[in-house]
């Protein structure tokens, strides 16, 4: 199936760093999705772009939808504790109706 | 409103036997999805489910897997035979999927453990 492949696979920052990290692809999406997996919960979605180049906030959270439709990032500024989770990139193809891939996941680790 | 919910939480079964996992979706959401998601890892795709239309089962792992959806609401997963690399988080999702917009919104998910 199609692939996405997300980076990096865990991070460990200080409280206050930001942090960036990202998904590519050889296909083409027409839209990306961030989401957040706190332990023992389902992911909850952080950020959903649906055009090229957009560029979207949610608080400190920004994710930009890559020009060649084929990458994504998502930035957190100013980390904090409850910033610790799994994020993972998704992304909906053209071909592929509803059905989303999912990137392998982020772990982000926060020290105080 | 009420998110996506599933039951049980929780699941301990003897290799061998057969369970049932279920999902209520979001009110109105037309597409249903099951994941299964093992331990520090990514999400599996295993079944997908859109309107009225046949399931897209091609994420489904074997033939002991099987899912319905009962009036366009409430789905079942089931898994016969039970084997221990079953063991897993099994997540639902539910979606709006009209209009272009894809967002998925999980429930908590159901946690397998086959003894």
């Amino acid at each position: 199936g199609q692939q996405l492949n997300q980076s990096p696979q865990s991070m460990f920052i200080q409280e206050g760093e930001d942090v960036s990290m990202n998904c590519t692809s050889s296909s083409i999406f027409n839209t990306w999705l961030w989401y957040k997996q706190d332990p023992g919960e389902g992911p909850v979605l952080l950020i959903a772009l649906y055009k090229a180049g957009e560029l979207t906030s949610n608080g400190r959270l920004t994710a930009q939808f890559g020009i060649t439709r084929k990458d994504s990032f998502l930035n957190i500024s100013a980390s904090i504790p409850s910033d610790v989770g799994i994020y993972f990139c998704a992304g909906q193809l053209r071909t592929s109706g509803s059905r989303l891939t999912f990137g392998e996941g982020t772990q982000l680790t926060v020290n105080p | 409103g009420a998110g996506v919910s599933q039951s049980p939480s929780n699941k301990v079964t003897e290799k061998g036997k057969d369970v049932e996992l279920r999902c209520d979706p979001i009110s109105g959401h037309t597409a249903l999805y099951w994941y299964r998601q093992s331990l520090g890892q990514g999400l599996e795709f295993l079944i997908y489910f859109q309107g009225n239309s046949a399931p897209d089962k091609s994420g489904l792992p074997s033939d002991r897997f099987s899912a319905e959806r009962t009036g366009g609401s409430v789905s079942t997963l089931t898994i016969q035979r039970t084997q221990q690399e079953d063991s897993a988080v099994y997540l639902c999702a539910s979606s709006l999927a009209s209009n272009e917009m894809y967002e998925q919104y999980f429930g908590p998910g159901t946690r397998l453990t086959v003894t």
